[in-house]
């Protein structure tokens, strides 16, 4: 089992949606949660990050932790064609220490529509 | 100038050949990682670096080798290099006081 998963997409929406984004992880002690938006041919940038249960709002963005059910979303509301692609999920599993190993999933790819 | 430089941006080389990326930054962190992405497959782990002393091994360390000269500066080598390691090499910097990582623009490497 990997230690983050991702639907690989791509997830189209039109715009003016809201978009959808989840990620599952194995590691039930993982403390630390993040979204990393990478557009084509570019480097990851980070766009939230959670770390306690609940949800976390950020502009037109909200992360959204479930511990229990060991899964983080992102939601996107009023997508825009430059929200347009790939978001990987991140996590820092248990064990880590002072290193603090940080393990991405193989990202999903968003379309939006105009 | 980039917080976070890696040379060279692009590299074309054969089968056998010992390739080195390097990487720099100014931010004044102490841990440093290199990832590699393929597509399909996300960013995965190679090496990460706590400090000048301490070197880890990430999920996909085989064939690759790592050099951390100074807190700043973190190389990454292939020894003989192969097709299939062909990918994108990103580094990234990160501070212990906050999740984010920082990365470079990436190295893309082509073996032949």
């Amino acid at each position: 089992q990997k230690e983050v998963e991702q639907n690989s997409g791509p997830l189209s929406v039109p715009e003016g949606a809201i978009a959808s984004l989840n990620c599952t992880y194995s590691d039930r002690g993982s403390q630390s949660f993040f979204w990393y938006r990478q557009y084509s041919g570019k480097s990851p940038e980070l766009i939230m990050f959670i770390y306690s249960n609940g949800d976390k709002e950020d502009g037109r963005f909200t992360a959204q932790l479930n511990k229990a059910s060991q899964y983080v979303s992102l939601l996107i509301r009023d997508s825009q064609p430059s929200d347009s692609a790939t978001y990987l999920c991140a996590v820092i599993p248990p064990g880590s220490g002072g290193y603090q190993k940080v393990t991405f999933g193989t990202g999903t790819k968003l379309q939006v529509i105009p | 100038d980039a917080d976070v430089t890696q040379t060279p941006r692009n590299r074309i080389t054969k089968t056998g050949k010992r390739i080195m990326l390097e990487c720099s930054q100014t931010k004044g962190h102490d841990r440093m990682y290199w990832y590699r992405q393929d597509p399909g497959l996300g960013l995965r782990l190679i090496y990460y670096s706590f400090d000048v002393k301490d070197i880890n091994k990430g999920e996909i360390s085989d064939g690759y080798s790592v050099s951390r000269q100074a807190q700043a500066k973190f190389s990454l080598s292939l020894e003989s290099a192969i097709p299939n390691q062909t990918a994108l090499y990103f580094c990234a910097t990160r501070t212990g006081q906050t999740g984010e990582l920082f990365f470079g623009e990436g190295s893309r490497l082509t073996v032949l």
